[in-house]
């Protein structure tokens, strides 16, 4: 099993619409989340970290269920700038900070 | 400022053949990774670096070697290239101290083994 699980996607949504990723972690022993985004043949950049409280950053919220090691992004009112490969990265803080990636979700925005 | 800075950006190369490729920071971070981003797939840890002096193996580390003799600098080393490292490299850096501390990429280098 896949330390971070995410659906490979494509979502095609039409601009306006909702759209929620989920992403599942194997390791209870994570200690912080991310969605970073990745445009096609660039870097990932960080979108937002991820808070068992639950954080919202405009149209973008992301929740963390610990005890279902399960974490969720949702996009409101998409934009066709949106379209982008959204990873799901946790950190397991064992002292080297490395981050553990997902093989990302797909979203195209489509007008 | 530049952030992470790798070089070069693309590179092609023949089987057996060797290349290091290069990665700045000028963020003062002591935490310092290489990743490889197959087509389609997250990235892999392949070695990481804490410190000057210091680095250690991550998920994948065969056929790659590292040295961090700065702060600044965290080069990823072939010895003898295989088809199965074409591959995007991505260099990263981070702060030490708190674990939510998000990681800062450079552009990545694409390079392609023939």
């Amino acid at each position: 099993r896949k330390e971070v699980e995410q659906d490979p996607g494509p979502f095609n949504v039409p601009e306006g619409a909702t759209v929620a990723f989920n992403c599942t972690y194997s390791n209870s022993a994570s200690q912080s989340f991310f969605w970073y985004r990745q445009d096609c043949r660039k870097e990932p950049k960080l979108l937002m970290s991820v808070y068992s409280s639950g954080n919202e950053d405009g149209r973008f919220t992301a929740q963390l269920n610990r005890a279902s090691q399960y974490i969720s992004l949702l996009i409101r009112d998409s934009k066709l700038s949106d379209s982008a490969t959204y990873l799901c990265v946790v950190n397991r803080d064992t002292g080297r900070r490395a981050l553990t990636f997902g093989s990302g979700t797909r979203l195209q925005v489509q007008p | 400022n530049a952030g992470v800075t790798q070089t070069p950006k693309f590179r092609i190369l023949k089987i057996g053949q060797s290349m290091t490729l290069q990665c700045t920071q000028d963020m003062n971070h002591n935490y310092m990774y290489w990743y490889r981003q197959d087509p389609g797939m997250g990235l892999k840890l392949i070695y990481y670096s804490v410190g000057a002096g210091i680095t250690d193996k991550g998920e994948v580390p065969n056929g790659y070697n590292v040295s961090r003799s700065t702060t600044e600098d965290f080069p990823l080393r072939l010895e003898l290239a295989a088809p199965s490292q074409t591959s995007v490299y991505f260099c990263a850096s981070s702060p030490t101290g708190v674990s939510n501390q998000p990681q800062h990429f450079g552009d990545g280098t694409r390079l392609s083994i023939l």
